[in-house]
Formats: structure tokens, C-alpha cells, sequence
């Protein structure tokens, strides 16, 4: 079965910095798209940021865009989402999510299933 | 600022159909959109229901159908079960920097 396992968030200051991980198994991690999707407490979903297989292309989302970056290690199955100048507004629940496949330089962005179960991050102000 | 607009709320019996929508801001959804839409309930994560408009999932029940209707996407419910009461999410795709979008979501009860 497909696990995506996230962890490292927890209560920081505004203008700190924090690394999620995402651990992920039961899928050959290094052919696949991943996904960071965040949902502040009682809102609606927001998409974060992407990567292709190979790390080589990466999106962020406007609203993270120059302080948050997407990384990846295929030898450690495991997704890595770098958050620095966080703000109160980046309060939220982070999810892990798996995208569809790679191939050679063809990716398949819209999938997004499955999802880990969320890794809470609160900014203090 | 992209916006993706869904109904807030709606009710349904038990039995019955209902059909909640996806609007852009940009204009017409299309199939260029790659709509899809997730199902939350309360407390847990999301689960993607439908993808590129109308293909369900391999668990997503039949009772589950996407569509484009009146320049929108729309997610169908025929034959509601109380198990499918949620929030629902629609998400578009607009590529280059804003790449994914995701709607407000609809809160869904059956009641």
C-alpha cells in the first residue's frame, strides 16, 4: 500500500524557518510527481507547490513563492518542503500528496491521490 | 488573482441527486482545465473522487460523475448516501506560474 508519512512541523515565530519531510513508500517514489497542498484551520485547501520525478522542475504557489522551496531525495523516498519568512498566514495543515508518473520528460501533474494525513504548522506572531 | 467559486453549502435527502459546480473566474471551464474534485470529511485528508473532468477513480463509487455543464465543472451525485456527506473540492488547472487552483469547497449535508 501507498504511505506518504509527513512530519516536521510544530510552532514557530514569524520570520522563522521550518522543514517539512514527507516519507513515502509503496510506490517507486523516484518516478513520480509530489505535491504539497496546505489547509489553514476551518478553510478551504490551497495548492503549495510541486516536483517533477527528477527534481528537475519545481512550482510554488504565488503566495510562497521566494520563501518556500520543494525538494526531493530519490535515494531517501522522501519529499522535502523548505519554509523560511513564514507568517501567521502560513498557519496551516501541510499535506504530502502523490502525483501521477514521469516519464522520460513527460509528467503527469493532475493526479493527486493519495494524500498523508497532514503535518500541522503554526506561526506565532 | 485566479478565483474558483463553488456553492458554499447544499443540502440533499437521502436518495436524491445533486450537482455541485466549479466556476473560474478566467471564464468557461473546459476540459483544459483537468478539473477535479476531492472529497474531505471531518478531520481527515483529502480523497480524489474524480480526475480530467469525468474519469472516476477505481474507488470512487458510480454514484460519483463529473461533468461540464454551463461553462462549469460539475461533480454529480445520484442516489446520495449519508456516508457522502462532506466537503467537496474542485481543482483547475491554469499552468504557468499559478499551475493548480483550488475552489472554496462545498459543504455538502444530506439530511
Amino acid at each position: 500500500d501507498v504511505m506518504l508519512v509527513e512530519s516536521g512541523g510544530g510552532l514557530v515565530q514569524s520570520g522563522g524557518s521550518l522543514r517539512l519531510s514527507c516519507s513515502a513508500s509503496g510506490f517507486t517514489f523516484r518516478s513520480y510527481v509530489m505535491h504539497w497542498v496546505r489547509q489553514a484551520p476551518g478553510k478551504e485547501l490551497e495548492y503549495v507547490s510541486a516536483i517533477s520525478s527528477d527534481g528537475a522542475t519545481t512550482y510554488h504557489a504565488d503566495s510562497v513563492k521566494g520563501r518556500f522551496t520543494i525538494s526531493r531525495d530519490n535515494s531517501k523516498n522522501t519529499l522535502y518542503l523548505q519554509m523560511s519568512s513564514l507568517r501567521v498566514e502560513d498557519t496551516a495543515v501541510y499535506f504530502c500528496v502523490k502525483g501521477g508518473y514521469c516519464k522520460s520528460a513527460n509528467c503527469d501533474w493532475g493526479w493527486f491521490d493519495p494524500w498523508g494525513q497532514g503535518t500541522l504548522v503554526t506561526v506565532s506572531s | 488573482q485566479t478565483v474558483v467559486t463553488q456553492e458554499p453549502s447544499l443540502t440533499v435527502s437521502p436518495g436524491g441527486t445533486v450537482t455541485l459546480t466549479c466556476a473560474s473566474s478566467t471564464g468557461a471551464v473546459t476540459s483544459g482545465y483537468y478539473p477535479n474534485w476531492f472529497q474531505q470529511k471531518p478531520g481527515q485528508a483529502p480523497r480524489a473522487l474524480i480526475y480530467s473532468t469525468s474519469n472516476r477513480h477505481s474507488w470512487t463509487p458510480a454514484r460519483f460523475s463529473g461533468s461540464l455543464l454551463g461553462g462549469r465543472a460539475a461533480l454529480t451525485l445520484s442516489g446520495v448516501q449519508p456516508e457522502d456527506e462532506a466537503e467537496y473540492y474542485c481543482l483547475l488547472y491554469y499552468g504557468g506560474a499559478q499551475l493548480w487552483v483550488f475552489g472554496g469547497g462545498t459543504k455538502l449535508t444530506v439530511l
